[in-house]
């Protein structure tokens, strides 16, 4: 069974704040890939980072930051220095190579940046 | 380039009805995907083509829905006697999948879908 785990439905920041979105995955499979999507308000999935269940080494890319842990089945996301253009539905996703090439979605987490 | 394009952006049908969405993937891309998005959820997965050929079709809910690609690029997802819990978005994706690595899905706009 393969499932994901946005725990947060919603967080609420201030610009200039640092958040973390926290996502916590299942699988029996050993080899597999984790992704983040963001979904802005205007509805579509824009890509963000794709790890595979053989590297752990954490990745930043300039504001964005990952932390992929497998003892403890979680890959997290942070935004350093939120900005209101952060604000958006953040989905973390899963996908097994066994069951294909099928995304096994997170509820997601609803992002707010304000002012 | 282009991105994934999905027509019509709104769909209005009356319970009973049959329709259509159509959706464009990028080029070059070989595998396309669908996926149904309720409202405050995650995308749910459809159906998976490589190529012209469902590789994936395990997440259909019903035989009401199907979908085709018949000549490997532009896929037409199809429900018939639709019904008021088909209302959606549906999302189309896309990615290279070639010599069988996984690569990331580049999603479209979707295609809103109220069925009254």
């Amino acid at each position: 069974a393969q499932k994901v785990t946005q725990a947060q439905t919603e967080i609420s920041v201030v610009e200039k704040e640092d958040v973390t979105l926290d996502c916590v995955y299942e699988t029996r499979d050993t080899t597999y890939y984790l992704f983040w999507y963001k979904q802005p308000p205007s509805g579509e999935l824009v890509f963000l980072i794709r790890r595979n269940s053989f590297d752990e080494q954490n990745e930043i890319s300039g504001r964005y930051s990952w932390n992929f842990q497998k003892s403890t089945s979680s890959f997290n996301f942070t935004i350093t220095a939120s900005q209101v253009v952060d604000s958006a539905v953040y989905f973390c996703a899963l996908l097994q190579e066994t069951s294909g090439s099928r995304l096994t979605f997170g509820e997601g987490t609803q992002l707010t940046v304000n002012p | 380039g282009a991105g994934v394009s999905q027509t019509p952006s709104n769909k209005v049908t009356e319970k009973g009805k049959y329709v259509e969405l159509r959706c464009d993937p990028i080029s070059g891309h070989t595998a396309l995907y669908w996926y149904r998005q309720s409202l405050g959820q995650g995308p749910e997965f459809l159906i998976y083509f490589q190529g012209t050929g469902a590789a994936d079709d395990s997440g259909l809910p019903n035989d009401r829905f199907f979908a085709v690609r018949p000549e490997g690029s532009v896929s037409t997802l199809k429900i018939q006697r639709t019904e008021r819990g088909d209302s959606a978005v549906y999302l189309c994706a896309s990615s290279l999948n070639r010599l069988g690595k996984v690569n990331e899905q580049f999603f479209g706009p979707g295609t809103r879908l109220t069925v009254l």
